[in-house]
């Protein structure tokens, strides 16, 4: 079956570096997804990775292993408006997307 | 201010009424989606259109119904709405078969 898995919820500093794992399980693989979605809002894109390595954009960075079916996003610098859910999403082979449960990142000052 | 817009934003709803939430976008995005949203579920597919005059189904699509006459607008028609319907409801669109999502602002339904 189709899986994508990443943890409940996370706590972390301000000013700290966190990582979110995502793991996944799907019939194909056609990219990965990272989004950021603040309580009571709707989902925004952070990021999409296709190629194994890692993506760079600001304080955020994702990567990607294919061969491993593992991602992760880095959060540096955290800030207190990064409390949030970030969803983790695998592209399968029909370009849809299966979504995991989200990750809840509670950030302390 | 291009994007997706959703109407209502929220509503409660008696349980055998039909109820239709709307969605509209200005990007001229050939692909329209519907998800709803559940408490320590992902984003689960009700429908999707991968361009105007077509729809298909996804993940949990029963009692739940499409259109897309054109390729601005997206409603979802819940027939007769039951209890496990009650969740949040997330329109999105993207310019291409595997592009990034834009998502409304969500519509919280509530089914008594």
């Amino acid at each position: 079956g189709q899986n994508i898995d990443q943890p409940t919820e996370m706590t972390a500093t301000e000013g700290a570096i966190v990582q979110i794992n995502c793991t996944y399980q799907t019939s194909g693989f056609n990219g990965l997804f990272w989004y950021q979605q603040h309580a009571g809002e709707a989902p925004t894109f952070l990021s999409y990775n296709v190629l194994d390595g890692l993506e760079e954009k600001g304080r955020f960075s994702s990567f990607l292993s294919r061969s491993k079916g593992y991602s992760y996003l880095l959060l540096k610098e955290l800030q207190m408006k990064d409390s949030a859910s970030y969803l983790c999403a695998c592209q399968d082979s029909n370009y849809q997307l299966i979504w995991g449960a989200g990750t809840k990142l509670i950030i302390k000052p | 201010i291009a994007g997706i817009t959703q109407a209502p934003t929220s509503q409660i709803l008696a349980a055998g009424r039909r109820m239709t939430l709307r969605c509209t976008q200005d990007m001229r995005h050939n692909a329209m989606y519907w998800y709803r949203q559940d408490l320590g579920l992902g984003l689960r597919l009700i429908h999707y259109s991968n361009t105007a005059g077509t729809t298909g189904k996804g993940e949990v699509p029963d009692g739940y119904s499409v259109s897309r006459a054109n390729t601005d607008d997206f409603p979802l028609t819940l027939a007769s709405a039951v209890p496990s319907q009650t969740s949040v409801y997330f329109c999105a669109s993207s310019d291409a078969e595997a592009g990034e999502l834009f998502f409304g602002e969500g519509s919280r339904l509530t089914v008594l």
